[in-house]
C-alpha cells in the first residue's frame, strides 16, 4: 500500500463546477500537509498547506482530519487555468530529516 | 524568493555513459538538498537526501554506487547517474530546504533524462 493515496482521475469538469479531491496518508507520524500543483513536465509548485482547521486561499480550501488520515481539497468556480494534476504531499519525520512524501497526483482537465 | 536552478534541463545520452545533473540555489544555502524522480504518471518518489560536506544518505532501493551524489558546498549538489540504461529514463528533481519561503523546500525545474 503507497504511504499516500490518490483518485489518480482524470476529472473532466467544466468551467464553473466545484471540484473536490481526496487522499489518505497511512503513517500516522506524519507531521504537517500540503496539496502542490504540478503541471505537465514541470516541478511541483506549492498550492496551500493543509490544518486540521481548514484554509481557504481564494477558490481553494483545504482540510485535514488526523483521526481518519485524510485530506481534502476543494476547487470552487473552476478556470481553464487550474487544469493540471494536484499533489497530496505529507512531511514526516525519518533518519533525521523532514521528508516530503508524495501522492501520484490527480488529474484535473478543465474544459470551456 | 528562494531560487534553486537546475541543469540540464532535458538530456538524451547513449546507454552506458553518465550523466551528471547540477541544482544550484541561487541566493540561500542550502544546507539539506533532497533528489527526486518521477516516472510518468506516478509520484515523485525521494531517492536520497544530502547534506553539504558528507555522504548522502539513499532511500531504501536506490543504489548509492549508481546514483552518485555530491553536495561539496553550500550552494551546489549534483545528481551523476552512471553508466545510464533505458530503464533509468525518467524526471529527475532537486529540492531544497531554504528558510525563506513559506514552508521552506524550493524545487529545481527538473531534468529529463532519455536514455537510448
Amino acid at each position: 500500500r503507497k504511504e499516500v493515496e490518490q483518485d489518480p482521475g482524470p476529472f473532466n469538469v467544466p468551467e464553473g463546477a466545484t471540484v473536490a479531491f481526496n487522499c489518505t496518508y497511512s503513517n500516522s507520524a506524519s507531521q504537517s500537509f500540503f496539496w502542490y500543483r504540478q503541471d505537465c513536465r514541470k516541478e511541483p509548485k506549492l498550492l496551500m498547506s493543509v490544518y486540521s482547521s481548514g484554509n481557504e486561499d481564494g477558490r481553494f480550501t483545504a482540510q485535514l482530519n488526523r483521526a481518519s488520515q485524510y485530506i481534502s481539497l476543494l476547487i470552487r468556480d473552476s478556470k481553464l487555468s487550474d487544469s493540471a494534476t494536484y499533489l497530496c504531499v505529507v512531511n514526516r519525520r525519518s533518519g533525521g530529516y523532514n521528508k516530503l512524501i508524495f501522492g501520484a497526483g490527480t488529474r484535473l482537465a478543465v474544459h470551456p | 524568493g528562494a531560487v534553486v536552478s537546475q541543469h540540464p534541463s532535458w538530456v538524451i545520452c547513449k546507454s552506458g555513459t553518465s550523466v551528471k545533473i547540477e541544482c544550484r540555489s541561487l541566493d540561500f544555502q542550502a544546507t539539506t538538498m533532497f533528489w527526486y524522480r518521477q516516472f510518468p504518471k506516478q509520484s515523485l518518489m525521494l531517492m536520497a537526501t544530502s547534506n553539504e560536506g558528507s555522504k548522502a544518505t539513499y532511500e531504501q532501493g536506490v543504489e548509492k554506487d549508481k546514483f552518485l551524489i555530491n553536495h561539496a558546498s553550500l550552494t551546489l549538489s549534483t545528481l551523476t547517474v552512471t553508466s545510464a540504461h533505458p530503464e533509468d529514463s525518467s524526471f529527475y528533481i532537486c529540492s531544497a530546504r531554504d528558510g525563506i519561503s513559506n514552508y521552506g523546500y524550493t524545487f529545481g525545474s527538473g531534468t529529463r533524462l532519455t536514455v537510448v
